[in-house]
């Protein structure tokens, strides 16, 4: 299978903390998408990494891609409440025609 | 402009009954693709439309089958279903193709089969 590989499952943290989730992949990819979804609701676009990118920043959002590795890291800085949920990394394989999401993260933000 | 819309949200139907469930592209979009979600295999990718032609097929059986009209809203229908076939299944509007650039989920429809 070409799925993508999160880590960790599961995270939970206090309010302030940073969260770091990983992605990993098996092939080579023309991007890597990050979504993030609330509780059995629909996914929401968080950021697009191209695979001539190393890092891009949306907000408290801080998104690498190292290519050599074949993984990608999702960082959220000083956390709140809301951000929890269940993250998702998405891999657009050169080799394919569709995105491939992984497992995902499930995110704890305690107040 | 409006997100995407997926009708309905909640469904119950028994086993051997057939679904319809219905998503409308934000305006624009020429690109559909579905994907089903269990707690057990995750979100799985169930077909792609763009312009009322299927372009990509997941790993389904052929009792999954969708269709697109031509103002780009589309159908998934599912027949004879299993129990297995309860799920949250999602639609996702892009621009022109799926993979290449970002997806818009609508809220999704829960199907319960009993």
């Amino acid at each position: 299978s070409q799925q993508g590989e999160e880590d960790p499952q599961a995270l939970s943290i206090q309010e302030g903390e940073n969260a770091t989730m990983n992605c990993s992949y098996k092939t080579s990819i023309n991007n890597l998408q990050w979504y993030r979804q609330n509780s059995g609701r629909g996914l929401v676009h968080l950021i697009l990494i191209r695979s001539n990118e190393r890092e891009k920043h949306s907000g408290r959002l801080r998104v690498t891609l190292d290519t050599s590795k074949k993984s990608s890291s999702l960082l959220i800085t000083a956390s709140r409440a809301a951000d929890t949920a269940s993250y998702f990394c998405a891999t657009d394989y050169v080799a394919g025609n569709k995105l491939t999401f992984g497992g995902g993260t499930r995110v704890l933000v305690k107040p | 402009k409006a997100g995407v819309t997926q009708t309905p949200r909640y469904l119950i139907k028994t086993r051997g009954q057939q679904v319809t469930l219905s998503c409308s592209p934000i305006s624009g979009h020429r690109s559909v693709s579905w994907y089903q979600q269990t707690p057990g295999q995750g979100l799985q990718f169930l077909f792609e439309y763009f312009s009322e032609t299927q372009r990509n097929k997941g790993n389904f059986p052929g009792r999954f089958s969708g269709r697109q009209f031509s103002n780009s809203r589309s159908e998934m229908n599912v027949s004879t279903l299993e129990l297995g076939d309860s799920a949250l299944y999602l639609c996702a509007s892009s621009l022109t193709t799926s993979g290449r650039e970002t997806q818009y989920f609508g809220p999704g429809t829960r199907l319960l089969v009993l």
